[in-house]
């Protein structure tokens, strides 16, 4: 059974630019949620999304928004790139929302210069 | 808002000796799930253990267990003959259960844990 899978997994852009990370979950899993890991904040929460609805938020601002597909594929963007938003983004899927367990991909690592 | 707590940023162990390492949390909630994960160098994050707020008995998976004290809001995890590929990266994770689904994961900010060959 193959895992969480994110493209692409290295990216570099430059400030000002948008980017697009694309997440495929677990085959059967209906939940895909976001985190930003960064040597300095750590890891923080997106958003996630259920049956192509957004359920949950985190504390980030409009610049990064989500979607998820009919085939539960998820996709993140994050326009008008700062310095700020270089980190590592990692996708996890489970098979329904609230079900506790979630499983990462690799992690797609951005750099913003 | 929750916060977890890990105190300890970086342990170290001999192979084959126990490690506890330590997590906190504060939250008013009464129903909420408890995770450890372990990210190894390689970057993918790994469950390692999971508990539900409403089970009193404590999670074990093979070498690995944890102390989870509700009252105190504690949720420590216990790695026993400690192996080289044990070397990680452990993050203490919390989950919110909420009207039939829940929130996302609330991390601490890590534990760094070294074994000594």
């Amino acid at each position: 059974k193959a895992g969480v899978t994110q493209t692409p997994r290295y990216l570099i852009k430059t400030r000002g630019q948008q980017v697009t990370l694309s997440c495929s979950p677990i085959s059967g899993h209906r939940s895909v949620s976001w985190y930003q890991q960064t040597p300095g904040q750590g890891l923080q929460f997106l958003f996630e999304y259920f049956s192509e609805t957004q359920r949950n938020k985190g504390n980030f601002p409009g610049r990064f928004s989500g979607r998820q597909f009919s085939n539960s594929r998820s996709e993140m963007n994050v326009s008008t790139l700062e310095l700020g938003d270089s980190a590592l983004y990692l996708c996890a899927s489970s098979w329904g929302q609230g079900t506790g367990e979630l499983f990462f991909g690799e992690g797609s690592r951005l750099t913003v210069l | 808002a929750q916060t977890v707590t890990q105190s300890q940023p970086e342990m170290s162990v001999q192979e084959a000796e126990t490690v506890t390492l330590s997590c906190t949390y504060d939250t008013s909630e009464s129903d909420y799930y408890l995770f450890w994960y372990k990210q190894p160098p390689s970057r993918q994050m790994i469950l390692v253990i999971r508990q539900e707020a409403y089970k009193q008995q404590n999670a074990t998976e093979n070498r690995f267990s944890v102390n989870f004290q509700k009252a105190a809001k504690s949720f420590s995890l216990k790695i026993s003959d400690s192996q080289l590929g044990d070397a990680a990266m452990y993050f203490c994770a919390y989950r919110r259960r909420s009207g039939g689904g829940a929130d996302g994961l609330t991390f601490g900010k890590g534990t760094h844990l070294i074994i000594q060959p």
